[in-house]
């Protein structure tokens, strides 16, 4: 089967550096996105690695190696507006969106 | 409009009732999408159309119906509404086509089904 493996939570510290990590088991690989969804809206996307290597923009950098299934999402100088839930997706074979649950990150203060 | 529109923004149902979720796109998108979210689990797909005139099952489709008429209304049915359709249902549209094929979404329905 498919799976997408996130973290369910985590908290961090205004002005401080988090890493969200994503694992993935899929049928193919055509790219994995990251979005970035607060409560009650709609997912907003972020960023999109096809290739292994490091995409920065911004506050914002997500890694990706196709050999380890892996990804992660680095966000830098957290602001309390950072604080939303963060969901990995990989398109698999068919060209269809895999989604995670999700990483809802928790800013204080 | 300014991207995609979703109709109504939240609906309370009785089980047995037929309604239909409303979904209108203005960026000439070829593909549609969607998609209902439920606390704990990730984005499932429920149909999709990857252009005007034709559609295709998603991860969940049972109990739901599409149509796609024209490039800018993907239109979601649920013929006989039951509990467990109680969600969030975001409609989504992406070029389809080019490298990175983003998907936008619309801000989402509500629905309880009681």
């Amino acid at each position: 089967g498919q799976n997408i493996d996130q973290p369910t939570e985590m908290t961090a510290t205004e002005g401080a550096i988090v890493q969200i990590n994503c694992t993935y088991q899929t049928s193919g690989f055509n790219g994995l996105f990251w979005y970035q969804q607060h409560a009650g809206e709609a997912p907003t996307f972020l960023s999109y690695n096809v290739l292994d290597g490091l995409e920065e923009k911004g506050r914002f950098s997500s890694f990706l190696s196709r050999s380890k299934g892996y990804s992660y999402l680095l966000l830098k100088e957290l602001q309390m507006k950072d604080s939303a839930s963060y969901l990995c997706a990989v398109r698999d074979s068919n060209y269809q969106l895999i989604w995670g649950a999700g990483t809802k990150l928790i800013i204080k203060p | 409009i300014a991207g995609i529109t979703q109709a109504p923004t939240s609906q309370i149902l009785a089980a047995g009732r037929r309604m239909t979720l409303r979904c209108t796109q203005d960026m000439r998108h070829n593909a549609m999408y969607w998609y209902r979210q439920d606390l704990g689990l990730g984005l499932r797909l429920i149909h999709y159309s990857n252009t005007a005139g034709t559609t295709g099952k998603g991860e969940v489709p049972d109990g739901y119906s599409v149509s796609r008429a024209n490039t800018d209304d993907f239109p979601l049915t649920l013929a006989s509404a039951v509990p467990s359709q109680t969600s969030v249902y975001f409609c989504a549209s992406s070029v389809r086509g080019g490298e990175t094929d983003t998907q936008y979404f619309g801000p989402g329905t509500r629905l309880t089904v009681l």
